[in-house]
């Protein structure tokens, strides 16, 4: 049973270039968020997605945009990179909670993205 | 929103020691869990504990939800036990996890 998969694990931009960053979710699963996490620091929530529609949204820029394909996997993108943008992004899935909330979430392993 | 705090911030463990670590919350909880992030980034998944105890090998954890409290020991603690743990919680509806900053745990041999 495969877990999270995420693409790339590592990468390097410039800034003001765009990235998409992917993420496959766990077998069964149809719900991915997505989360940044700065140095030092827990995960940030970006945004969650379902049934390829955006759920919810944390405090984070229009230059942060997703999309969620039929087959439920996910990719993440980001315009108008910043240097604040290097960070650990980290990719959840989950099957929604029958009584509400985000469900028992899995974590990949990440893509550490690195704007110089 | 909801808070997350959790301590100590940072914990230096001799080989084979026991540690408690703890996860306050300033509101009700739908969800709360507990989650080891290893050197390389990964976040890996202890326990889903709502309420109540759970045990996993030399890992435990008891959440008293009334209290708005979790507490994760880990006896006999190892040197791969390093890390940092986190503690994330949500609230009853479509509410995303929101986590705690934290403990950084170091198990020196």
């Amino acid at each position: 049973d495969a877990g999270v998969t995420q693409s790339p694990t590592h990468l390097i931009k410039t800034r003001g270039q765009q990235v998409t960053l992917r993420c496959s979710p766990k077998s069964g699963h149809d719900t991915v968020s997505w989360y940044q996490q700065a140095l030092g620091q827990g995960p940030q929530f970006i945004f969650q997605y379902y049934e390829e529609e955006e759920r919810q949204r944390g405090n984070f820029p229009d230059r942060f945009s997703g999309h969620q394909f039929p087959n439920y996997s996910s990719e993440l993108n980001v315009n108008a990179l910043l240097l604040g943008d290097s960070a650990l992004y980290l990719c959840a899935s989950s099957y929604p909670s029958i009584i509400g909330g985000s469900g028992e979430l899995f974590f990949g392993e990440g893509s550490r993205l690195t704007v110089l | 929103g909801i808070q997350v705090e959790q301590s100590p911030p940072d914990l230096i463990l001799q080989e084979g020691a026991n540690s408690t670590l703890r996860c306050n919350f300033s509101d009700s909880v739908n969800n709360l869990q507990w989650f080891h992030q290893n050197p390389w980034g990964q976040l890996i998944n202890l326990f889903y504990i709502p309420s109540g105890t759970k045990q996993n090998g030399r890992l435990s954890a008891t959440t008293v939800a009334t209290e708005r409290y979790s507490l994760l020991y880990i006896s006999s603690s190892q040197t791969t036990d390093s890390g940092v743990y986190f503690c994330a919680v949500d609230r009853p509806g479509n509410t995303p996890l929101v986590f705690g900053k934290g403990t950084r745990l170091s198990v020196i041999a």
